[in-house]
């Protein structure tokens, strides 16, 4: 069975703050992907970014970072130089092999950004 | 490209009635999703279908079926609402499996929010 965790309920920053947003999964599969996705108030879900197990390689892109642990079984996913716009539910994600395309979901991340 | 689609956007329905929802995938695409979100519950996994089969199942009562059509758009079915069906109903689609083990991101529509009174 897998299983994401996602500790933090809500987050709340001012603007140009950084925001880490935690991530913890379990798995049996030794080959899955993981995810972040945004769920503004529209509802949504906007992909932001994907990292497969066997990659541990941590990337930046734009103000968005992360950091994949294998060893511990996180992945989380840091926002620099935080906007209001930013605001919006995060969701971690984990899914299978390749072609298994049932994402299991953590509970989110509220994270508001105030001006 | 347009994304994807999902029809209606906003439902009412009362106990033990039926709904349908409709759901078209990015052009091209050949795999749909569906999953409910509520507030309790969060995200889950409902099914998934490709080329109108379904490939794999969350768990869910019979009363939730779903199907997809030759052209790739997919309709789920709640047969005999209850209360907690309430939530709102995501549709994803995705591309054709790549064989070297990459993945093809799922992309999400606005979702049905359905209301059960």
């Amino acid at each position: 069975a897998q299983k994401v965790t996602q500790a933090q309920t809500e987050i709340s920053v001012v603007e140009k703050e950084d925001v880490t947003l935690d991530c913890v999964y379990e798995t049996r599969d030794t080959t899955y992907y993981l995810f972040w996705y945004k769920q503004p108030p529209s509802g949504e879900l906007v992909f932001l970014i994907r990292r497969n197990s066997f990659d541990e390689q941590n990337e930046i892109s734009g103000r968005y970072s992360w950091n994949f642990q294998k060893s511990t079984s996180s992945f989380n996913f840091t926002i620099t130089a935080s906007q209001v716009v930013d605001s919006a539910v995060y969701f971690c994600a984990l899914s299978g092999l390749p072609n298994d395309y049932k994402l299991s979901f953590g509970a989110g991340t509220t994270v508001t950004v105030r001006a | 490209k347009a994304g994807v689609t999902q029809t209606p956007r906003y439902l009412i329905k009362t106990r033990g009635q039926q709904v349908t929802l409709s759901c078209s995938p990015i052009s091209g695409h050949r795999s749909v999703s569906w999953y409910q979100q509520t507030p309790g519950q969060g995200l889950q996994f409902l099914f998934e279908y490709f080329s109108e089969t379904q490939r794999n199942k969350g768990n869910f009562p019979g009363r939730f079926s779903g199907r997809q059509f030759s052209n790739s758009r997919s309709e789920m079915n709640v047969s005999t609402l209850e209360l907690g069906d309430s939530a709102l109903y995501l549709c994803a689609s995705s591309s054709q499996i790549l064989t070297s083990g990459a993945y093809n991101e799922q992309f999400f529509g606005p979702g049905t929010r359905l209301t059960v009174l």
